[in-house]
């Protein structure tokens, strides 16, 4: 199993706090992802890294951020967190080659409740 | 098409039985296309990469098949199991966001 590791795995906060998930790995892959996952909706884009400080927007971004200060971690903030981002986010990575060849490889996803 | 599409989004099979469900996507700057089984309480697993028109991969019953031209893929499962049952994500290259996926019910 790829060596990736999630924390938390569960927490639930209220609405207007900082949240911040980590997402570590050992496996020195350059790429890192953070979907969301929602009831029909299957996993969701947020933030993508392709390198130590080097990243861009996913498909559903707005109300979070991201941060890639070494190559083994990834941590997404969600500033003021809100209902809406209730969800289970799961963390990816990936060693692909320029043309997305490289399988994703997931951690076991975080629980978050925003009451 | 503008977004990866998979269909249809649930299917009942019988155990025995074989089966197949679809993956669109966008053809244009086509890359690669993944395919990925998601078990319940469990993360995604990945299946099958793929990159080339016209190719077949296979993984025990489960196998794939591309067409880049016309932008889908079909996944099949032969004499379905219920281990089976799971649902089956594909994925296009671009920003790496996934269909909604095909739940798969195999009932014994």
């Amino acid at each position: 199993d790829a060596g990736i590791t999630q924390s938390p795995r569960h927490k639930v906060t209220e609405t207007g706090t900082p949240v911040t998930l980590r997402c570590h790995q050992t496996e020195n892959h350059r790429y890192m992802y953070w979907y969301r996952q929602d009831p029909g909706h299957g996993l969701r884009l947020i933030h993508y890294s392709y390198g130590v400080k080097d990243t861009d927007k996913g498909e559903v971004s707005d109300g979070y951020s991201v941060s890639r200060s070494k190559t083994e971690d990834f941590l997404l903030t969600l500033e003021s967190a809100t209902s809406s981002q209730t969800s289970v986010y799961f963390c990816a990575i990936s060693d692909r080659t320029e043309r997305n060849t490289g399988e994703l490889f997931f951690g076991e996803g975080s629980r978050l409740t925003v009451l | 098409i503008l977004n990866v599409e998979q269909s249809p989004q649930s299917l009942h099979v019988q155990e025995g039985d074989s089966t197949n469900f679809t993956c669109s996507f966008p053809s244009s700057n086509f890359y690669a296309l993944h395919w990925y089984r998601w078990e319940t309480a469990k993360s995604p697993e990945a299946l099958f990469v793929m990159t080339l028109n016209g190719d077949e991969k296979k993984k025990g019953r489960i196998s794939a098949t591309l067409n880049t031209k016309e932008g889908y893929s079909y996944l099949y499962i032969k004499g379905s199991q219920p281990e089976d049952s799971a649902t089956y994500l594909c994925v296009r290259d671009y920003k790496l966001s996934f269909g909604a996926g095909t739940t798969v019910t195999v009932r014994a």
